[in-house]
């Protein structure tokens, strides 16, 4: 299996801020590789796919990039509505499998 | 717009066999696999595994002996079954499509079920 570590699992962060959050492959995975965003109660959305491609309907603050094995999440200006839990996933091999998450609070 | 809903009891005894269905609206099942990710109270992501519309499956090495999935075209619904379920097996069970392409990411997603495991 593909492990997947995210780093950091918490951190705490201001409206407007710029924040990093960074995902590594145990091999490398390509571009394989997608965002979610899931807020408390609710089902994982996903944010950017294959790596750097923004999901419909999301904010452009979010960006992404990377390939092989390291990737990174940004969101270029926090805003209240970004305060949540992130995933990384990769889908280049079966099991798919998810980074442990990254929890961005206040 | 295509949504998806999971359903099954809320409750199940140790040892016994928990499932679960998805039903898939707004479109056609046809044509896309269908995964089961579940989620420990306040813990991470686990993927179980997918089907495909014509029946091929991949399960999670981790639950591969326990894990059956099964697809309905006709009725627009997937289903999965895991047995000998523990209180391990305690958590929040999703449904989602994976996307074709270059991601196959998971979009969208239903909105959950809690399944505890208890006696």
């Amino acid at each position: 299996d593909i492990q997947m570590t995210q780093s950091p699992s918490s951190l705490s962060a201001s409206v407007g801020d710029r924040v990093t959050i960074t995902c590594r492959a145990s091999q490398s995975i390509s571009t394989y590789l997608n965002w979610y965003q899931q807020k408390s109660g609710k089902a994982p959305k996903v944010l950017i796919y294959a790596a750097s491609s923004l999901q419909s309907g999301v904010p452009s603050r979010f960006s992404g990039s990377g390939s092989g094995t390291d990737f990174t999440l940004t969101i270029s200006s926090l805003q209240p509505e970004d305060f949540a839990t992130y995933y990384c996933q990769q889908t280049y091999s079966t099991p798919r499998t998810f980074g442990q998450g990254t929890k961005v609070e206040i | 717009q295509v949504q998806l809903q999971e359903s099954g009891p809320g409750l199940v005894k140790p040892s016994e066999t928990l499932s679960l269905t998805c039903t898939v609206s707004g479109g056609s099942i046809s044509s896309y696999y269908w995964s089961w990710i579940r989620q420990p109270p306040g813990k991470g992501l686990e993927w179980i595994g997918r089907i495909s519309t014509s029946g091929s499956t991949n399960y999670n090495p981790s639950l591969n002996s326990r894990v059956t999935m099964s697809v309905d075209t006709s009725k627009n619904q997937f289903s999965l079954k895991l047995s000998s379920v523990s209180a391990a097996d305690t958590a929040l069970y999703y449904c989602a499509r994976e996307v074709e392409g270059s991601s196959r990411a998971l979009d969208p997603w239903g909105q959950g079920t809690l399944v505890t495991v208890s006696s």
